[in-house]
C-alpha cells in the first residue's frame, strides 16, 4: 500500500530558530501533497497545498513567508517553519495521494511531527 | 457555515452496540468522500471511501446522500478497539482536489 514517511516525528526548538519537516512518498509518486496542522482536540486544518515544480498554494490566514514549502520532486515535500514562536507549537502532518490512482483511494498521511517551541 | 461539520461527541457505547455518525458538507460540488480513523496522538488512517450506492466493509457501513449533503458511518457490534476519533473528509472537485476534514467524532466503547 501507499506509504508516506514524515520526519522528524518530534522536535523541540528554541524561539527564533527554523525547523524543517520532510514528507516523502515511499512507493508512489505524488504530484500534490498537503500540509495540515492540528491543535490538541481540534480538527486537522489545511495549511497549504504543495505542488511539484511550482509554488505552494496557501490557505487563507496562513503566512507563506513563515511556512515555507518546497516540493522539489514527485516524492518529496518539505515544510520549514521559520522564526518559530511558541504559538507555532502544534502537530504538523502531511498527506499525499498516488497520482496514478483514482481520487476515491483517498490520501495517505505521514506519521506527523510534533513541534514544541520553547 | 463550516465546510464539513460533525458532532464531536463523545459517543460512549457498550461493547456490541451499533453506533452511527453523521457528517454534513456545504459544497454541493464536492467530489469524493471518506471516513478516517485517528487514534490519540497518531496520524489519521483511511477507514473507507464513501459512495452514493453505499459501501460495506465488515462491521462498517458508509453511506452518501448527495441530495441532503451528508455522509454517514455505521459501526455494528462495537469492539473496544473501535475506540478512536472518526473524521469525515470531503474532497473538492477540480483543481488540486484538496481534502477538508470535519472536527471528528470521538467514540469510546465501554466494556
Amino acid at each position: 500500500g501507499a506509504v508516506v514517511s514524515q520526519h522528524p516525528s518530534r522536535v523541540i526548538c528554541k524561539s527564533g530558530t527554523s525547523v524543517k519537516i520532510e514528507c516523502r512518498s515511499l512507493d508512489f509518486q505524488a504530484t500534490t501533497m498537503f500540509w495540515y496542522r492540528q491543535f490538541p482536540k481540534k480538527s486537522l486544518m489545511l495549511m497549504a497545498t504543495s505542488n511539484e515544480g511550482s509554488k505552494a498554494t496557501y490557505e487563507q490566514g496562513v503566512e507563506k513567508d513563515k511556512f515555507l514549502i518546497n516540493h522539489a520532486s514527485l516524492t518529496l515535500s518539505t515544510l520549514t517553519v521559520t522564526s518559530a514562536h511558541p504559538e507555532d507549537s502544534s502537530f504538523y502532518i502531511c498527506s499525499a495521494r498516488d497520482r496514478d490512482r483514482a481520487s476515491n483511494y483517498g490520501y495517505t498521511f505521514g506519521s506527523g511531527t510534533r513541534l514544541t517551541v520553547v | 457555515r463550516k465546510e464539513v461539520e460533525q458532532d464531536p461527541g463523545p459517543f460512549n457505547v457498550p461493547e456490541g452496540a451499533t453506533v452511527a455518525f453523521n457528517c454534513t458538507y456545504s459544497n454541493s460540488a464536492s467530489q469524493s468522500f471518506f471516513w478516517y480513523r485517528q487514534d490519540c496522538r497518531k496520524e489519521p488512517k483511511l477507514l473507507m471511501s464513501v459512495y452514493s450506492s453505499g459501501n460495506e466493509d465488515g462491521r462498517f457501513t458508509a453511506q452518501l446522500n448527495r441530495a441532503s449533503q451528508y455522509i454517514s458511518l455505521l459501526i455494528r457490534d462495537s469492539k473496544l478497539s473501535d475506540s478512536a476519533t472518526y473524521l469525515c473528509a470531503v474532497m473538492s472537485a477540480g483543481g488540486y482536489q484538496k481534502v477538508t476534514f470535519g472536527t471528528g467524532t470521538k467514540l469510546q466503547v465501554i466494556p
